[in-house]
């Protein structure tokens, strides 16, 4: 069965500090990856996805990520945070073929001023 | 706005009664999908339509839950006899298939609370 991990629950940090948030997933075969981002009182937002070719995929508002097929992991970064960022972020997975997403149980990211 | 909607946004309701939620795609996306968000959690897959077809249902997905979507366009999920812990944050999604970004758009949910 498909699992997905974001070991980190909730992460606080200073505006200006750089952003790494950990996802891993438990599937063998190939698979096409998303974050998504919810916003306080909005609805869940794709914020960028894998699908094949270049592993480090940009998204929107600076974000990127990179995948690395042999550690399993699809890492969220983003060199500067900003108070807007105060979010809760959520990694997802699905396989080719395979129509529903497994998300991870989310990251809330809180930004200090 | 061109999104996915969903109504009501909040329901709250006494337990054994009957709920029907409706969501509205993305006007041309071919594929809707149901899942639902409990507290501290990321959404579950509940089911989901290519076009009005029902193709998959997850075992999360008990007899008391109900989806349907007739003419291909809006869907509606109905849970009868709710219980307490139904009480969920209903989210429905759109995409459009055939296409190599076979994305999924999410709605703003619907809140229901189960007393």
């Amino acid at each position: 069965a498909q699992s997905v991990s974001q070991h980190n629950h909730h992460v606080i940090l200073s505006e200006a500090a750089s952003l790494e948030l950990g996802c891993n997933y438990s599937y063998g075969g190939t698979v096409n990856l998303f974050w998504y981002v919810q916003y306080p009182g909005q609805h869940l937002q794709l914020l960028l996805k894998y699908f094949s070719g270049d592993p480090l995929v940009k998204g929107i508002k600076g974000f990127e990520a990179e995948f690395i097929k042999s550690k399993f992991s699809f890492n969220l970064r983003k060199p500067s945070v900003q108070w807007s960022d105060t979010a809760e972020y959520f990694c997802a997975v699905n396989a080719p073929g395979a129509n529903n997403l497994f998300f991870g149980t989310g990251t809330r990211l809180t930004v200090i001023p | 706005d061109t999104g996915v909607s969903q109504n009501p946004r909040h329901k709250i309701t006494k337990r054994g009664q009957n709920v029907t939620f409706r969501c509205d795609p993305i006007s041309e996306h071919n594929r809707l999908y149901w899942y639902r968000q409990t507290l501290g959690q990321g959404p579950e897959f509940l089911t989901y339509f290519q076009n009005e077809a029902q193709l998959e249902k997850s075992r999360l997905l008990s007899d008391r839950f109900s989806a349907e979507r007739p003419k291909g366009s809006f869907s509606t999920l109905e849970i009868q006899r709710t219980e307490q812990g139904d009480s969920a944050m209903y989210l429905c999604a759109s995409s459009l298939a055939g296409v190599s970004t076979d994305t999924q758009y999410f709605g703003p949910g619907t809140r229901l609370t189960v007393l």
